[in-house]
């Protein structure tokens, strides 16, 4: 079975661009979740999506916005984009009320 | 926001020895616990998880111990290998706010040969 899968691995924006990032959950796995880990710290919630509607969002600005699809892959949007935004952007997918199971991560670098 | 802290940001063990890992958290609602591995360049691993309705949960060669009266959480290693050195993070989980996750800064374990 495929685990979760991101993409793309890594990218280069600049200040002021929008990026979207990507992500297929494990299958059979109906919720998706979106985290930034900054270097050097643990992951911070962004948004959760159950059955494609948001279940939870994190103190991230309006810039931040996401979305899930029928087959339950999710994309990650941020607008505007600002140098703090670097950072390692990670998907996990889950079973409701179960641990998440990460992805690798999409390497964002904001110059 | 949540705090979940850790008490040393770096642990060095000789291969071979037991490793203890230790997390603190503030919320008393926090009532699902998960600690994570993550290895250089990969995402968060899942090593072991426990609710708050035990206080020890054992895995292959991993322990997880929570004290719920000092919002207290560890991660014991057994037998530590050189494979074993990452960054490990507990993160906790406030009942009823769905499967959002606080996450610590993390604990640096080296295993030293």
């Amino acid at each position: 079975d495929a685990g979760v899968t991101q993409s793309p691995t890594h990218l280069i924006k600049t200040r002021g661009q929008h990026v979207t990032l990507r992500c297929s959950p494990i299958s059979g796995h109906k919720s998706v979740s979106w985290y930034q880990q900054v270097l050097g710290q643990g992951p911070q919630f962004i948004f959760q999506y159950y059955e494609k509607e948001e279940r939870g969002r994190g103190n991230f600005p309006d810039r931040f916005s996401a979305r899930q699809f029928p087959n339950y892959s999710s994309e990650l949007n941020v607008n505007a984009l600002l140098l703090g935004d670097s950072a390692l952007y990670l998907c996990a997918s889950s079973l409701l009320a179960s641990g998440y199971t990460f992805g690798s991560g999409t390497r964002l670098t904001v110059v | 926001g949540e705090s979940v802290g850790l008490h040393l940001p770096t642990l060095s063990v000789q291969e071979g020895d037991n490793s203890i890992i230790n997390c603190a958290y503030s919320n008393s609602a926090s009532d699902y616990f998960i600690w994570y591995k993550q290895e250089s360049g990969k995402g968060p691993q899942f090593i072991i998880d426990i609710r708050s309705n035990m206080d020890k949960r054992q895995g292959q060669r991993v322990t997880v111990l929570l004290n719920k009266t000092v919002k207290h959480l560890s991660l014991q290693i057994a037998a530590t290998q050189p494979g074993d050195s990452a960054v490990y993070f507990c993160a906790e989980n406030i009942a009823n706010t769905g499967n959002q996750f606080y996450f610590g800064t993390g604990t640096s374990l080296t295993v030293i040969p």
